[in-house]
């Protein structure tokens, strides 16, 4: 079936810190990609999106490219804040299936 | 306008007990997802609604069940509480592409 995997955590950086977080997935059609963050405490809130392949998803300086050659969504960020501690979700969802499936997270702490 | 709330935000119940948790999604949605999410196994899926109708199952035994009323707002029980159901319980709603999560509820089971 479709999955989702994403590097794991911790991920500990210093303030502008240039932030990389790996994303794979495995899907039978033509899936849309989703990065999803998750502040303590609170739901997930999506971060961005892309639905077809080549498109770059953008969103409070996070970037992801989605990647059908090589299967993949990495999450990027040029310079990390304290407020970007969170946790980071990748995350699929097939046309033909309201299933959206959920990589594990990974936990990022970015220090001052 | 209104994102999708969740009710009660937290809950401790004892073993063998049911509980009832409740969502209401963001005005227009039609669709209801939710998610257990847990240190150990991450958000696992556990049923969709759309029109007052299941659309989809994840893999949880019976004493998980849902519904969904014609203002689309969703209600899911468990029944005969378990130890192993402490948990944070995460509802999404959607009219499109990409899902809208409440807060959660986080249900203590001791």
């Amino acid at each position: 079936g479709d999955s989702v995997t994403q590097m794991e955590g911790p991920v500990t950086l210093s303030e502008e810190a240039f932030l990389t977080i790996n994303c794979t997935y495995t899907a039978t059609g033509y899936p849309s990609l989703f990065w999803y963050v998750q502040y303590p405490g609170e739901g997930l809130q999506l971060l961005l999106k892309a639905t077809k392949a080549d498109d770059k998803g953008s969103n409070k300086g996070f970037e992801a490219t989605y990647r059908k050659e090589t299967t993949s969504f990495h999450l990027e960020k040029g310079s990390v804040q304290v407020s970007d501690s969170a946790v980071y979700f990748c995350a699929l969802r097939e046309s033909n299936n309201n299933d959206m499936r959920f990589g594990a997270g990974t936990r990022l702490t970015v220090k001052p | 306008k209104a994102g999708v709330t969740q009710t009660p935000r937290y809950l401790i119940k004892t073993r063998g007990q049911q509980v009832t948790l409740s969502c209401s999604p963001i005005s227009g949605h039609r669709s209801v997802s939710w998610y257990q999410q847990t240190p150990g196994q991450g958000l696992q899926f556990l049923f969709e609604y759309f029109s007052e109708t299941q659309r989809n199952k994840g893999n949880f035994p019976g004493r998980f069940s849902g519904r969904q009323f014609s203002n689309s707002r969703s209600e899911m029980n468990v029944s005969t509480l378990e130890l192993g159901d402490s948990a944070l319980y995460l509802c999404a709603s959607t009219e499109g592409i990409g899902y809208t999560f409440g807060s959660g509820t986080r249900l203590t089971v001791v």
